[in-house]
């Protein structure tokens, strides 16, 4: 069982469209991370945020932080296909080892031209 | 480049060989993780380590699975006694600090590991 549950798991778009990727989680996170992740290479950060309510903005991309620290969404308006990867949330908990993250199994997104 | 490497890239292995994988953080950073991420999945972590102490090792699946960096720099993972459920790419990370939870963590390309 994930302890951060991604949905949808796949979404396929046309170019244009907008859209909404969330994670959530029963528990509290002392930050939380989004990646992409492209096929054959490693996951690279796109965001942190670690206050609850926070929102933060990527060009196209906003990030929200739920106020309780259990969940978090990701907005992408006007998606393009280099929008197109696997997006991981990924969530730092306090009593853990400092660092270590727990990821959700990610979201598939492919944006057609 | 100056970014994580791991070697090899694709590791082929029959059951029940001994593997090694290894991993070239940035140079200087102190944080070193090890993730495993089978497929279809999002990275599961192994272990942590913070120079040459590891620190945590509490995610590595069974006793078959041993990591060490001792020189606090280069990583190997290596798995004895290899089985087909091992099979999934194996991720390092590396982080410039003590790991707190805000750190940036550069992640390589991983190795793929597949057991027949």
């Amino acid at each position: 069982t994930q302890l951060l549950e991604q949905s949808p798991q796949f979404l396929s778009i046309q170019e244009g469209e907008n859209l909404t990727v969330y994670c959530n989680s029963s528990s509290v996170f002392s930050s939380l991370q989004w990646y992409r992740q492209e096929p054959g290479e490693g996951p690279v950060l796109l965001v942190t945020v670690v206050t609850g309510g926070e929102v933060k903005k990527l060009k196209r991309l906003t990030f929200q932080f739920g106020d309780a620290r259990k969940d978090s969404s990701l907005h992408i308006t006007a998606a393009q296909p280099g929008d197109t990867g696997l997006y991981l949330c990924a969530g730092a908990r306090r009593g853990s080892t400092l660092g270590r993250l727990y990821f959700g199994r990610g979201t598939q997104l492919t944006v057609w031209p | 480049g100056a970014g994580v490497s791991q070697s090899p890239r694709y590791k082929v292995a029959k059951r029940g060989q001994d593997v090694a994988l290894r991993c070239d953080p940035i140079s200087g950073h102190v944080s070193l993780f090890w993730y495993q991420q089978a497929l279809g999945q999002g990275p599961e972590f192994l272990t942590y380590f913070q120079n040459e102490a590891q620190l945590d090792k509490s995610g590595l699946p069974s006793d078959r699975f041993f990591a060490e960096r001792p020189e606090g720099s280069v990583s190997t993972l290596k798995i004895q006694r290899t089985q087909q459920e091992d099979s999934a790419v194996y991720l390092c990370a590396s982080s410039v600090g003590w790991g707190t939870s805000q750190e940036t963590q550069y992640f390589g390309p991983g190795t793929r590991l597949l057991v027949l």
